[in-house]
Formats: C-alpha cells, structure tokens, sequence
C-alpha cells in the first residue's frame, strides 16, 4: 500500500462549486504540506501542518482552506472553485526536512 | 523573496554523463534537495546536501557550494529511465519551507 494517498486522482467540476481534495498518510509524520503544480512554475506551497493543532498559509493560499482531521489526514478545499485552480495538485509529509510526496490529484475547473 | 533558478531542458545521450545546474539566492538557508519526477507522477527524493561538497548515492551525485549559492546534480551512465523532470528545491527560514525551482526537463536519446 502506498504511504501516501490522495483521493480523488482526478476531478472536474464547474466554476463556484466547492471541492475537497483529501490525503492520507500511513509513514506517522506530523508534517504535512499542500502543494499545486501548474507548467512552467514548478511546485508552489498552500498550506502547511506542523502537527494537528497548527496550520499555516504558504505562498498562495488564497481562494484555499485546509482542515488537519487528524496526524494522518489532510484536506484542502476549494470554497468556489474558478478555471485558473486548474493544476495539479500534490500532499506532502515530512518526519523533518524530506518531503515524500501523494501520487497526485488533476483537478479541471470549468 | 528566494529566487531559483536551473535550466529549463536538456539533452543528453544513453550512457553519458550530464550535469543540471542550479543557482539559488535564499535568506535563511538550511539545505538544498533534489527531487525526480516523471511526467504525470509524484516527485521522487533523489538528494539532500546541507554542507558544502559532493553527496554521492550510486549514479547520482549531488553538490553544494553555500558561499556561491550552487549545486548540480550529476547523473552517469544515463538510461533511458531517467527522461523526466529534475526538481531543484531550497529550505529556509525558521518556517523550514521548501521553495522549488521550475524543474530542468531532461530527455536522454538512444
């Protein structure tokens, strides 16, 4: 079984509808980060969890929400999707510094 | 603000040797990873160098130079396996974020 999850791996919805993508995490890191992948712009940073209690906003987190159900699960939910959150979107945790990464969600707005 | 940069694509044949570059400029450095990703599939951890100097691990080597704000990445005896995107990425601040670069897209011809 893969360490970490993301559900689902693919997902298109329309503008203004809201969305959550989900992660799972079976390596016990009380880390864990949300990123989005888009061409020509590498990996930027949206939300991030030192633990269970503790969230805090990356580089663009605007337009996103995050909730920390528990050490091993992660949402981030788009409140009113619109096209420019098309991307690929990535979960990520860490025990300190190395960043294992989920295997991916495409997210389409249309 | 962090600045990253690596080349955007390169080209190398199977069996050679090839170098990706990757300069940064960083308050707070506290390490430099290098991660592989496949089209479509999650980044992969390759390479971790906090200190100044060579790190090797089979047929990737990775290298760091803090006073000049360098690495390369250098992969040998290339196989075909290894076309894919080469992430260079940074960690600083007391937040320990990672910042990546864009990615150096490497094909690797027969």
């Amino acid at each position: 079984d893969a360490d970490v999850t993301q559900t689902p791996r693919n997902r298109i919805t329309k503008t203004g509808k809201r969305i959550m993508l989900e992660c799972s995490q079976t390596k016990g890191h009380d880390r864990m980060y949300w990123y989005r992948q888009d061409p020509g712009l590498g990996l930027r940073l949206i939300y991030y969890s030192f633990d269970v209690k503790d969230i805090n906003k990356g580089e663009i987190s605007d337009g996103y929400s995050v909730s920390r159900q528990a050490q091993a699960k992660f949402s981030l939910s788009l409140e009113s999707a619109i096209p420019n959150q098309t991307a690929l979107y990535f979960c990520a945790t860490s025990e300190r510094e190395t960043q294992y990464f989920g295997p991916g969600t495409r997210l389409l707005v249309l | 603000g962090q600045n990253i940069d690596q080349p955007t694509e390169m080209t190398a044949t199977e069996g050679a040797i090839v170098q990706i570059n990757c300069t940064y400029q960083t308050s707070g450095f506290n390490g430099l990873f290098w991660y592989q990703q496949h089209a479509g599939e999650a980044p992969t951890f390759l390479s971790y160098n906090v200190l100044d100097g060579l790190e090797e691990k089979g047929r990737f080597s990775s290298f760091l130079s803090r006073s000049k704000g360098y690495s390369y990445l250098l992969l040998k005896e290339l196989q075909m396996k290894d076309s894919a995107s080469y992430l260079c990425a940074v960690i600083s601040g007391s937040a320990r974020q990672l910042t990546f670069g864009s990615g150096t897209q490497l094909t690797v011809l027969p």
